[in-house]
């Protein structure tokens, strides 16, 4: 099972957002919608931010979006704040394991 | 509150086995699954296996397969995670995690194993 494809890294400045790209195939994000998005700030565990798709757990602010289009997922931040310099992964059943995304770095200028 | 505490980080030679340890608590043991995913450093997440701890049936990655065996003690509500024939590759944060319906909810602290000679 290969690693879903992320852009290496995005930036963006203060209350601007960033959108993640997150490509797999049609044996993982295409035919499932049990697709997550993870947050890790370093030297921590990740944290959940979304799952199903586009579903918040409690306490995730809606600045963070998630979409699906196909074989693509999107993880969108608006208004973008410090604190979300992170890494940031996707994650998507494929039938029976799970496969995450190479990971995105976000930057806050 | 849902809480997973795994065992200690873990020095390794090469050849050796490993085992984590992950004790749930805070909710129904046998409601959800536990995953484990390790990350190597520097490096992303890979997904590993994953355990039902209500009928105890695993499901693992190809890449672990014949290397990795997870196993569950409902009785002290803890989780295992047994890796063979340790290389050096294997150096990594290994983290177990709440598998509800295929999302990982809550995440143990992580353990760092480092294989070295």
């Amino acid at each position: 099972q290969s690693a879903l494809t992320q852009p290496r890294s995005v930036s963006g400045s203060p209350g601007q957002s960033v959108a993640i790209s997150c490509t797999g195939t049609s044996s993982d994000i295409g035919g499932y919608d049990y697709i997550s998005w993870y947050q890790q700030h370093p030297g921590k565990a990740p944290k959940l931010i979304i799952f199903d798709v586009n579903e918040r757990p409690s306490g995730v602010p809606d600045r963070f979006s998630g979409s699906k289009s196909g074989n693509t997922a999107s993880l969108t931040i608006s208004g973008l704040q410090a604190d979300d310099e992170a890494d940031y992964y996707c994650c998507s059943y494929a039938g029976s394991p799970r496969v995450f995304g190479t990971g995105t770095r976000v930057t806050v200028l | 509150q849902v809480q997973l505490v795994q065992s200690g980080p873990e020095v390794k030679k090469p050849g050796a086995s490993l085992k984590v340890s992950c004790k749930a608590s805070g909710y129904t043991f046998t409601s959800n699954g536990i995953s484990w995913v390790r990350q190597a450093p520097g490096e992303g997440l890979q997904w590993m296996g994953w355990i039902s701890t209500h009928k105890g049936n695993t499901n693992y990655a190809q890449k672990f397969l014949g290397r990795v065996t997870v196993t569950k003690d409902t009785s002290t509500r803890t989780v295992y995670m047994e890796l063979r024939s340790l290389r050096s590759d294997d150096t990594a944060v290994y983290y177990c995690a709440r598998d509800r319906h295929y999302t990982f909810d809550f995440w143990g602290q992580g353990t760092l194993v480092t294989v070295a000679s």
